[in-house]
């Protein structure tokens, strides 16, 4: 069974920096995509990153580009994302899935980041 | 950036009903289209892929149809699981995917 563990979300102050962490387990990590989507609090869904299987390529929404970033390590299962420069706009739920042919197509649990003085 | 504006913003019907919900593309997105159900404090959940095809464990009471601009999510007979809302997203652009902004499927 495919599953994946977000962890990191945490409470920061503008301007602060969070690390986000994705576990993946059940499925062969290296042979695929993953994605970072986010939901702020009451609204829709918003794609914000995404890497290759290998780890090459990295892209990024507008929105974030230049202040995240992307990655993953292949040997522990794991995708990263790494956030600076918070804003107040940052404030969601981040949610890591295994991306199969375009679709974010299974989901973690998410986790919370506020941005707040 | 090619925007999914979805329809209606919120429909309400009572189980046992047909549900119609629709997504419409600012450009052709071929049929790289996928939709979403999302229940109030739960992930989001691949529905269909591929404007049509049904994702693993999908009931056939779900179905995805359209191509290009206009795209159709039906569920044949509303059970009252099926109440949540529902998002459509498109991949024609990969990876700079977009989703449509919802569409709140209430009980009647």
């Amino acid at each position: 069974e495919v599953q994946l563990l977000e962890s990191g979300g945490d409470l920061v102050q503008p301007g602060g920096s969070l690390r986000l962490s994705c576990a993946a387990s059940g499925f062969i990590f290296s042979n695929y995509a993953m994605d970072w989507v986010r939901q702020a609090p009451g609204k829709g869904l918003e794609w914000v990153s995404t890497i290759t299987g290998n780890g090459a390529d990295t892209y990024y929404a507008d929105s974030v580009k230049g202040r995240f970033t992307i990655s993953r390590d292949n040997s522990k299962n794991t995708l990263y994302l790494q956030m600076n420069s918070l804003r107040a706009e940052d404030t969601a739920v981040y949610y890591c899935a295994q991306d199969i042919s375009g679709y974010p197509s299974v989901w973690g649990q998410g986790t919370v980041v506020t941005v707040s003085s | 950036e090619i925007v999914l504006t979805q329809s209606p913003a919120t429909l309400s019907l009572s189980p046992g009903e047909r549900a119609t919900l629709s997504c419409r593309a600012s450009q052709s997105v071929s049929s790289y289209l996928g939709w979403y159900q999302q229940k109030p404090g739960q992930a989001p959940r691949l529905l269909i892929y591929d404007a049509s095809k049904r994702a693993t464990g999908i009931p056939a009471t779900f179905s995805g149809s359209g191509s290009g601009t206009d795209f159709t999510l039906t569920i044949s007979s509303l059970e009252p699981e099926d109440f949540a809302v529902y998002y459509c997203q498109q991949r024609s652009n990969w990876p700079l995917f977009t989703f449509g902004q919802g569409t709140r499927l209430e009980i009647k």
